[in-house]
Parts: structure tokens; C-alpha cells; sequence
């Protein structure tokens, strides 16, 4: 168990819909990135804060967003979805972002959009 | 750009000793990793070397860099049926926050 949450764990939806998970780090963990594991694309990065702030940006398309909130857990908000979207969604989270800070990934939050 | 590249499949026989290779071609790579994931887990951190190393070992792994020619490998000592896994080579240099992810290696074990 890394210490990282994710919710829900499966999300099954429509083309078209929208959807939010949601990703609550290890306690103490400022940074939070996002990463989409699919088929066809392997394993990107799609978006990281640091302490409430956006502070890098992947391959994200402009139909996704994300956001960190005061408390430190992070959502990221998936909209107008594509079969194409079906994928894991992993969070991870570190202590820092600068130097060497080990990413430590939650269990993953598998969308199917059908 | 950065590319991370891995074979997609390994068999070996249980007792063997594994070895996963991964090239890269970001020469400003500081830290290269191997991740594991296991089936319906998410990654977990197995070992990470930086670049101004050639060599690392934590008990059955041993991680050999080649700088020059920006080659990883990961060699596990006395595969077990544990280690069955998709295994992922990533990099990650000093001034960026992501990290790059090879396709992942899928090591099966057989009796």
C-alpha cells in the first residue's frame, strides 16, 4: 500500500459524458501528478500541481482538467469522453518537486467509456 | 525527443535469473527507474539508479547502466512466480517533473 488514494475504482460511462476521480496523496505529499495508462499509448504524464498550483503539463488534452485543492487531494475532471478515453487513470504523489522525489503511485481509477 | 524502449515479452524459467533491457535516448536523463505492476495494481517503485552510476544492486536486483549508449538493464537473480509482472523502464532528468515511461515488459515464469 503506498499511501496513495484513488476513487472510484472502475467508472463505467457513455461517450459524451463527464467525469471526475479523484486522488488523495500519502500524508505530507505536496505534489500530485496524473498519469493515463492505455493500450495503444503505454504509460503518459499528464499533469502535475504543486501545493494547489499547476506546475507541469503532459500529453492532457484540452477536454481533461485538473485541479488541487487546499487540502492537497486532487481531482481531474474528464469531459465530452471518447471510446478513446478508456484507460487507467494513475495519481501519484511525492513530498517535493525539485531533485530526486520518489513518485509513489495509487491503485488506479480504470475508466470504460462505452 | 524523449523515447523510452523496451522489448514487450520475457519468458525465463523459475530459478533463472531475469534480465529486462530498456534503451533510452534522452541523454540529459539523471534518474532512471524500474517499476513493477502487478496484475490489477498499480506501480510500484523496485529501484532506481542515477546517471552518474554504472551499477546498482538490493538484493536479487542488479541495475547496469550504460551511459553511452543509454542502455538499462534490470537483471532479478532466482526469477520466482512472485515476479511475474509488467516491469517499466522509465527516466526522468533533473528539471522535469515527469517521468517517462518505456512500454513495459511482461516477464512470465515457468515451471
Amino acid at each position: 500500500d503506498s499511501g496513495v488514494t484513488q476513487t472510484p475504482k472502475h467508472l463505467i460511462t457513455a461517450t459524451g459524458q463527464r467525469v471526475t476521480l479523484r486522488c488523495s496523496p500519502r500524508s505530507g505529499d505536496l505534489s500530485v501528478y496524473w498519469y493515463q495508462q492505455s493500450l495503444d499509448q503505454g504509460l503518459q504524464f499528464l499533469i502535475q500541481y504543486y501545493n494547489g498550483e499547476e506546475r507541469a503539463k503532459g500529453n492532457i488534452l484540452e477536454r481533461f482538467s485538473a485541479q488541487q485543492f487546499p487540502d492537497l487531494h486532487s481531482e481531474l475532471n474528464l469531459s465530452s469522453l471518447e471510446l478513446g478515453d478508456s484507460a487507467l487513470y494513475f495519481c501519484a504523489s511525492s513530498v517535493a518537486e525539485g531533485g530526486y522525489n520518489e513518485q509513489f503511485f495509487g491503485p488506479g481509477t480504470r475508466l470504460t467509456v462505452l | 525527443g524523449e523515447d523510452v524502449e523496451q522489448s514487450l515479452f520475457l519468458s525465463v524459467r523459475e530459478g533463472d535469473s531475469s534480465v529486462i533491457n530498456c534503451t533510452y535516448t534522452d541523454s540529459s536523463s539523471t534518474y532512471l527507474y524500474w517499476y513493477k505492476q502487478e496484475p490489477g495494481a498499480g506501480l510500484q517503485l523496485l529501484t532506481y539508479i542515477f546517471s552518474n552510476m554504472d551499477m546498482k544492486q538490493d538484493q536479487r536486483l542488479t541495475v547496469l547502466l550504460n551511459k553511452k549508449d543509454k542502455h538499462l538493464s534490470l537483471r532479478i537473480a532466482d526469477t520466482q512466480t512472485g515476479d511475474s509482472a509488467i516491469y517499466f523502464c522509465a527516466e526522468r532528468n533533473s528539471s522535469a517533473s515527469k517521468i517517462i515511461f518505456g512500454s513495459g515488459t511482461r516477464l512470465s515464469i515457468r515451471p
